[in-house]
């Protein structure tokens, strides 16, 4: 285990809807990603929140949007919600510095319905 | 766009035999790359890393070799056992951290 947690686990929602994940990162960890998976793909890089801030976005709408806490700790927000927005959602801590190890959690797996 | 991919869906191997699975990426200024094993309902689980200025680096029972000329990764699995199932993805360091993945092969190991 990685230390990384994600809530919740499972999350149904209904086209148009909002959602809101969750990720606590692994101790020590001041910079979170956040990846969304398809079934049957690779994770797709969303966004980067370093310090708070986001640092670095990938090829995702405006509707997706995120933020960082003190804790580092970080959350991911969806709005009007897609039904290709279903996939695994996963996050990643790491530290900044030599190693760029990224530490996932187990993702959250949210039905878009 | 930038993307790594990877030439085999699915290997199926014995129990005890080598296993080799291939990446093919396409961003000649990536500077890092990582193979993560992902079981069923589970995050990506760091396997073994390199730098660019690396050709092979060795882990316990893992081998990733890389060759830039070709802009080629594999991952050598020695002794596979039935817990190496899984699927196993390559990823490249595109910028601070930012990881590009390929699809994945799933790797079948039979008993």
């Amino acid at each position: 285990e990685t230390g990384v947690t994600q809530s919740p686990t499972h999350l149904i929602k209904t086209r148009g809807q909002q959602v809101t994940l969750r990720c606590s990162s692994q101790s020590g960890h001041n910079t979170v990603s956040w990846y969304q998976q398809a079934l049957g793909q690779g994770p797709q890089f969303i966004f980067q929140y370093y310090r708070e801030e986001e640092n670095g976005r990938g090829n995702f709408p405006p509707r997706f949007s995120g933020l960082q806490f003190p804790n580092y700790s970080s959350e991911l927000n969806v709005n009007a919600l897609e039904l290709d927005d279903s996939a695994l959602y996963l996050c990643a801590s790491s530290f900044t510095g030599p190693s760029y190890e990224q530490y996932f959690g187990p993702g959250t797996r949210l039905t878009v319905t | 766009g930038e993307s790594v991919g990877l030439h085999l869906p699915t290997l199926s191997v014995q129990e005890g035999d080598n296993s080799i699975i291939n990446c093919a990426y396409s961003n000649s200024a990536s500077d890092y790359f990582i193979w993560y094993k992902q079981e069923s309902g589970k995050g990506p689980q760091f396997i073994i890393d390199i730098r660019s200025n690396m050709d092979k680096r060795q882990g316990q029972r893992v081998t990733v070799l890389l060759n830039k000329t070709v802009k080629h990764l594999s991952l050598q699995i020695a002794a596979t056992q039935p817990g190496d199932s899984a699927v196993y993805f390559c990823a490249e360091n595109t910028g601070f951290q930012k990881l590009v993945f390929g699809t994945g092969t799933r790797l079948l190991v039979s008993p």
